[in-house]
């Protein structure tokens, strides 16, 4: 149980074109799912809080009009990174926390979706 | 500003060794200790996690021990494997922030047969 799949796994798009990274719970539902960012051999950065019928919250210095939530049921959230450049190039993770009788303290994560911009 | 440090940045130990990852807090309102452990090109995956009124949970070959008063917790992994060779983060979150995780530095750890 608790599986968080991600879709595409991997994608690479041109500069200026716009990309959308799906982030399902499959066998639970989640009013909540976290976006992250990890570069390289580093930590996880967390871009947005995705709240299933109202709007995200985004952390200090993520512009949130670059990249665009939605969350519209609760088993789905997506990313669009929008008019995307080679600095928005990087490994973005999804993370579900299970809500209503499925509820824990524990998030589970999405394998992740490697982006590259060209 | 919420932070938690995580050592050593990397570890090597020999196959059956024990590898010993510390980290540290500062907010004392944190309520939740998950570790996580990530493979390369994969999402990180919850190994174990203890909450601050215990002080020691095991779970097969790997334990947390949590310092209340010393605002440090620590992942313990007996019997390493070559297996285990992975990048392990700790992180730390608050129930009613929303859960919203804090993630450590991360430990890359290298099991040699």
């Amino acid at each position: 149980g608790a599986v968080v799949s991600q879709h595409p796994s991997r994608v690479i798009c041109k500069s200026g074109t716009s990309v959308k990274i799906e982030c399902r719970s499959l066998d639970f539902q989640a009013t909540t799912m976290f976006w992250y960012r990890q570069f390289p051999k580093k930590s996880l950065m967390l871009m947005a809080t995705s709240n299933e019928g109202s709007k995200a919250t985004y952390e200090q210095g993520v512009e949130k009009d670059k990249f665009l939530i939605n969350h519209a049921s609760l088993t789905l959230s997506t990313l669009t990174v929008t008019s995307a450049h080679p600095e928005d190039s990087s490994f973005y993770i999804c993370s579900a926390h299970p809500s209503g009788s499925w509820s824990t303290d524990t998030q589970y994560f999405g394998p992740g979706t490697r982006l590259t911009v060209l | 500003q919420q932070q938690v440090k995580q050592s050593p940045q990397s570890l090597i130990v020999q196959k059956g060794g024990i590898s010993i990852i510390n980290c540290a807090y500062e907010n004392t309102a944190f309520d939740y200790f998950p570790w996580y452990q990530q493979f390369p090109g994969k999402g990180p995956a919850l190994l174990i996690a203890i909450r601050p009124d215990v002080s020691e949970k095991k779970e097969g070959r790997f334990t947390i021990s949590f310092n209340k008063s010393a605002k440090q917790f620590s992942l313990h992994i007996m019997d390493s494997q070559p297996g285990d060779s992975a990048t392990y983060f700790c992180a730390a979150s608050i129930e009613a922030a929303g859960n919203k995780l804090t993630f450590g530095g991360g430990t890359r750890v290298l099991v040699k047969p």
